[in-house]
């Protein structure tokens, strides 16, 4: 199985630019998510969904939209991009939301740079 | 709602040394625990929960955490590391209605020394 695949693994933009990171499972679950890892702060939780046409604000929401069409996909979309999302962004799935019969699956990150 | 406090952000030990990663947690409602760690440029993967029962839980690689309700605590153990436990560990944390996501702390950075 491949799991939870994000693209790109890396991605350098100027401040202004769009960009879409790709999130995609193929174990069927429900519960997607995106959370970004900085030194010092930890995972931070951006966006959820907990199914199909449902998605929620995490911790940290401002300057990201998501949506999630399928069960298998759960883009985030970075509309104008700011030094400040420079950071590593991770995508994690499961079955359920709080995670405790089934682990948080994650992919393998994508980096990304905002000159 | 849920916060996790992971008192150290770095311990450095010596192979096949003891080491404790140290995790407290606060909530006004009964809690489940995640231990997560993350290898060098990879996501992260479980170590090991509590959900109830045994307050001594036992994870993959020779981990072992105890939950304890009083310190509010859930300290990670392992008795003799390896170099291949250099990793970022992560404490977790969610309430017991299913319906809120993990909660992560800060994550300690273990580095093992040879």
């Amino acid at each position: 199985n491949a799991g939870v695949t994000q693209t790109p693994k890396f991605q350098v933009l100027k401040t202004g630019q769009s960009m879409t990171l790709q999130c995609a499972q193929d174990m069927n679950h429900e519960y997607m998510s995106w959370y970004r890892q900085d030194p010092g702060m930890g995972l931070r939780l951006i966006h959820y969904s907990v199914g199909a046409g449902i998605t929620d604000q995490g911790e940290v929401p401002n300057g990201y939209n998501v949506s999630r069409s399928t069960t298998e996909d759960f883009p985030l979309r970075l509309l104008s991009a700011a030094p400040s999302q420079t950071s590593v962004y991770f995508c994690a799935s499961s079955y359920t939301v709080g995670a405790n019969n089934s682990p948080l699956h994650f992919g393998n990150g994508t980096r990304l740079t905002v000159t | 709602a849920q916060s996790v406090t992971q008192l150290d952000s770095q311990v450095p030990v010596f192979e096949e040394a003891p080491v404790e990663l140290r995790c407290n947690y606060s909530s006004s409602v009964s809690v489940y625990l995640f231990w997560y760690v993350q290898y060098p440029n990879q996501g992260l993967q479980l170590l090991l929960k509590y959900l109830s029962g045994s307050t001594l839980v036992k994870g993959i690689n020779g981990f072992e955490a105890e939950f304890n309700k009083s310190q509010t605590s859930f300290h990670l153990r392992k008795p003799s590391v390896h170099i291949s436990d250099t990793a970022e560990y992560f404490c977790a944390v969610s309430d017991l209605s299913g319906n809120t996501p993990l909660v992560f702390g800060k994550g300690t950075r273990l580095s093992v020394i040879a």
